[in-house]
């Protein structure tokens, strides 16, 4: 299967513990995005990737939040000190970037519970 | 902050009726896509409609736009089971810099009854 992967696909996690998610994007996309579901939402942008270079941050991203894509390939993200609030659904999608009118294809999502 | 806003929140159909969700935006876009969404699964592509374009086709789909009224309507036809799910419509802004990330409305959940 050549599509967008996450790993883990679900993670419960204790208040105050760090959690780190993978993305390996589709292998010949320049571009990756993360966003963030709650329940009964719309996803919502967190942050993007062209290459190695994180481009674009959301105001949601706040400072224990990080992602990297060191080599322009796969991507992490990490959330620092968890809080309830952080419980949602993480998606990743990547793109090509070709005409500007580019599809973002999305990975099965990490579900994360914080308890 | 959501851009679009779907309608109808939810939708309950009979096998083989058609479908048609709506989705309103805000500011000015450099296109519209729909995805779907199966119960805790990732999204799916369906069709994506440039700003220049006012109607397009993919198989039982078709997404119209009116960026007069800032506006797109997906209609699925001869509806079955295995459509049931969340539609989202997610719009690419036109505004530079900020071209490139998609903002979803809170989407219409389609149930469709065999």
């Amino acid at each position: 299967d050549t599509g967008v992967s996450q790993d883990p696909r679900h993670k419960i996690t204790k208040r105050g513990q760090n959690v780190t998610f993978r993305c390996d994007p589709i292998s010949e996309h320049n571009r990756l995005y993360w966003y963030r579901q709650t329940l009964g939402q719309g996803p919502e942008f967190l942050t993007y990737f062209q290459n190695e270079a994180q481009l674009e941050k959301s105001r949601l991203l706040s400072d224990r939040f990080s992602a990297e894509r060191p080599k322009g390939s796969f991507s992490t993200l990490e959330i620092q000190r968890t809080e309830q609030g952080d419980s949602a659904m993480y998606l990743c999608a990547s793109s090509l970037t070709r005409t500007g009118q580019e599809t973002q294809y999305f990975g099965p999502g990490t579900r994360l519970l914080v308890l | 902050s959501q851009q679009g806003e779907e309608d109808p929140q939810a939708l309950s159909i009979q096998e083989g009726e058609n479908a048609t969700m709506n989705c309103s935006y805000k500011t000015s876009i450099n296109n519209l896509q729909w995805y779907r969404q199966n119960s805790g699964r990732g999204l799916v592509h369906l069709i994506l409609i440039r700003s220049n374009e006012r109607e397009k086709h993919s198989g039982r789909l078709r997404v119209t736009l009116d960026t007069s009224k800032k506006s797109s309507s997906l209609l699925i036809t001869a509806s079955r089971a295995a459509d049931t799910a969340s539609y989202f419509c997610a719009t690419g802004l036109l505004s530079s810099g900020s071209a490139r990330q998609l903002t979803f409305g809170s989407g219409t959940q389609l149930t469709v009854l065999p």
